[in-house]
């Protein structure tokens, strides 16, 4: 069964740094591209970007390039999202997700706030 | 960027009712080698998307058959051919045929 568990999700204040996690079970992690999309608290659900299977190619969404990096370690079947200088509109729950939409971890709350 | 509008954005409904919603795309769908990379989500309440039907019609392995998608281009339909308790929730068109991938505005489909 495919398995995505994300973390490091939490109260963070603007324009500190923050690193989330999601660690995937249940398939050949690095067979796959992986992606992130967030969720506003408003239900809006945007890209992030995505990442190829050995890590060699990433995309962004073009308003996030700047601050957003995606990475993978595939020894640890894990990928990454960090985030730098975050802002009060990033407060969103964030989800990796693999095949474009096909499966979704549960998301974690990130939360940015003085 | 791609804009996808969904209508409606609440859609009210018995059960056993047959609904439908649109998305519309600011721009084809049609990527260069010849697919259509059109999905539709369902969120029920306190959970994560997931997928119902992708590539505009195909229906996801598990997901019930009264749930079908169709269109072409820039615009597409999700029906339900007799709604269950069960599909309560938000629908979701997502693009990712030009990137970056857009996600629609969302339709709530509540009990009336």
């Amino acid at each position: 069964e495919v398995q995505l568990v994300e973390s490091g999700g939490g109260l963070v204040q603007p324009g500190a740094s923050l690193k989330l996690s999601c660690v995937a079970s249940g398939f050949t992690f690095s067979d796959y591209w992986m992606s992130w999309v967030r969720q506003t608290p408003g239900k809006t659900m945007e890209w992030i970007g995505d990442i190829k299977y050995d890590g060699s190619y990433t995309n962004y969404a073009p308003s996030l390039k700047n601050r957003f990096t995606i990475s993978r370690d595939n020894a640890k079947s894990t990928l990454y999202l960090q985030m730098s200088n975050v802002r009060s509109e990033d407060t969103a729950t964030y989800y990796c997700t693999r095949d474009h939409t096909a499966y979704w971890g549960q998301g974690t709350l990130v939360t940015v706030s003085s | 960027d791609v804009v996808l509008t969904q209508t409606p954005p609440t859609l009210s409904a018995t059960i056993g009712q047959s609904v439908s919603i649109s998305c519309r795309s600011s721009q084809s769908l049609l990527h260069s080698n010849g697919n259509t990379y059109l999905n539709w989500l369902l969120q029920r309440p306190g959970q994560p998307p997931q997928l119902l039907i992708y590539l505009v019609s195909r229906l996801e392995s598990g997901v019930p058959n009264r749930f079908s998608g169709s269109g072409s281009g820039t615009d597409f339909t999700l029906k339900i051919s007799g709604v269950e308790a069960e599909d309560l929730g938000v629908y979701y068109c997502v693009q990712s045929t030009h990137a970056p991938w857009t996600f629609g505005g969302g339709t709530k489909l509540e009990l009336k």
